[in-house]
């Protein structure tokens, strides 16, 4: 089965930082893409990054050179490291994983975490 | 930046009704590369459909996908009550995604 774990979240002062880690398990790591979505309170979807089996990395503009995503395999963890935040980096973020492999380049986040919330406030 | 346009706003049926949501892109978007998400309030997305038209798995055939170019459209024919919620598309560029901002389906 298929599973995903954020955790990291919390309060933090606007100009901080914080590093959120997703755990994953059930399927193999390092095979597939991964994707941070983030959804502010009572507001849509917002895709924050994304990074590929290969390591290729992408951003969204509203967050490109603050956040930086990155991944261990050996650890079958997903991390996005948070610095330089505002208040409207205040949302719950979510962890997925694509559906692409090597059989199918068609994309969808076919799994997702339950989301950890990052509020940023003084 | 591929924005995505969703309409309407809100959806009010009553069960049993089928409902046609609607998604305009700013830019063509290559039938690879939308999707389909759902999701319930406190829960995290759902991945309905994928490549305009592909149904994942576990997904009811009651929801069906289409469209190409700029329009696409997600129809959900005999709404059940397990189906009132938010409905998003998804747009996969080659270096930035965008979402649609929503369309809530709500009981009538």
């Amino acid at each position: 089965e298929v599973q995903l774990l954020e955790s990291g979240g919390g309060l933090v002062q606007p100009g901080g930082s914080l590093r959120l880690s997703c755990a994953a398990s059930g399927f193999t790591f390092s095979s597939y893409a991964m994707t941070w979505v983030r959804q502010a309170p009572g507001k849509g979807l917002e895709w924050v990054s994304a990074i590929h089996s290969g390591d290729e990395t992408y951003y969204a503009d509203s967050v490109k050179g603050r956040f930086t995503i990155s991944r261990d395999n050996s650890k079958d963890t997903l991390y996005l490291h948070m610095s330089s935040l505002r208040a409207e980096d205040t949302a719950v973020y979510y962890c997925a994983k694509d559906r692409r492999s090597s059989t199918s380049r068609v994309p969808g986040e076919d799994y997702w975490g339950q989301g950890t919330l990052v509020t940023v406030s003084s | 930046e591929i924005v995505l346009t969703q309409s309407p706003g809100t959806l009010s049926l009553s069960p049993g009704e089928s409902a046609t949501l609607s998604c305009r892109a700013s830019q063509s978007v290559g039938i690879s590369y939308l999707a389909w998400y759902q999701q319930k309030p406190g829960q995290a997305p759902r991945l309905l459909i994928y490549g305009a038209s592909t149904r994942a798995t576990g997904i009811p055939d009651r929801f069906s996908g289409s469209g190409s170019g700029t329009d696409f459209t997600l129809t959900i024919s005999r709404l059940e009550p397990e189906d009132f919620a938010v409905y998003y598309c998804h747009q996969y560029g080659f270096s930035t995604r965008t979402f649609g901002q929503g369309t809530k389906v709500e009981i009538k």
